[in-house]
């Protein structure tokens, strides 16, 4: 089945940090990738949506400046969080489709636990 | 109207029960209903998925009803076991973008 690996599974940094989460479709390439953010116990917050090529869209009320993404190639996706604070905090997981075109199945990467202290 | 709902928050059942999940919808612009598993730590994985041309989805022990005039899903276990207990989750989607319900987190008591 299609694999859809995220790195680093877990980060703690400083406050003021800049991270930087990895997202790869190992058996398929994917045109567009998804980032969700998830708090304890809460559902999946779709962030953003990310292009390879072209620039990501944006839910409303994310940061576009604080949650950087780059699709560079059709197997990676990229989500650095600029200066992170506490508040950034959580667990952060990224989404592709094996196909294209609507109704899809997507797969989840197992996710990166972000710790910011 | 891009809200999905879903319940219950929680649920436990014993070993070798029937575990019901029931999601609605308003956005009859949805044509794709997934539902998810997660256990602590992981990424969702895809369970089974229904479209609304069909009112019933059968996978192993894992079916989908789906009611499209009353705009509600449901995911039903059978014989559930203990290693079925995870938090579920119920999506839908027109195009690409997923729209997920609050979760549902299953207990299976041996």
């Amino acid at each position: 089945g299609a694999v859809v690996s995220q790195h680093p599974s877990w980060v703690i940094c400083k406050s003021g940090t800049s991270v930087k989460i990895e997202c790869r479709s190992l058996d398929f390439q994917a045109t567009t990738m998804f980032w969700y953010r998830q708090f304890p116990k809460q559902s999946l917050m779709l962030m953003a949506t990310s292009n390879e090529g072209s620039k990501a869209t944006y839910e409303q009320g994310v940061e576009k400046d604080k949650f950087l993404i780059n699709h560079a190639s059709l197997t990676l996706s990229t989500l650095t969080v600029t200066s992170a604070h506490p508040e950034d905090s959580s667990f952060y997981i990224c989404s592709a489709g094996r196909d294209t075109g609507p109704n899809q199945p997507q797969h989840f990467g197992d996710g990166t636990r972000l710790s910011i202290l | 109207q891009q809200q999905v709902k879903q319940s219950p928050q929680s649920l436990i059942v014993q070993k070798g029960g029937i575990s019901i999940i029931n999601c609605a919808y308003e956005n009859t612009a949805f044509d794709y209903f997934p539902w998810y598993q997660q256990f602590p730590g992981k990424g969702p994985a895809l369970l089974i998925a229904i479209r609304p041309d069909v009112s019933e989805k059968k996978e192993g022990r894992f079916t989908i009803s789906f009611n499209k005039s009353a705009k509600q899903f449901s995911l039903h276990i059978m014989d559930s076991q203990p290693g079925d207990s995870a938090t579920y989750f119920c999506a839908a989607s027109s195009g690409s973008r997923l729209t997920f319900g609050e979760g549902t987190q299953l207990t299976v008591n041996p």
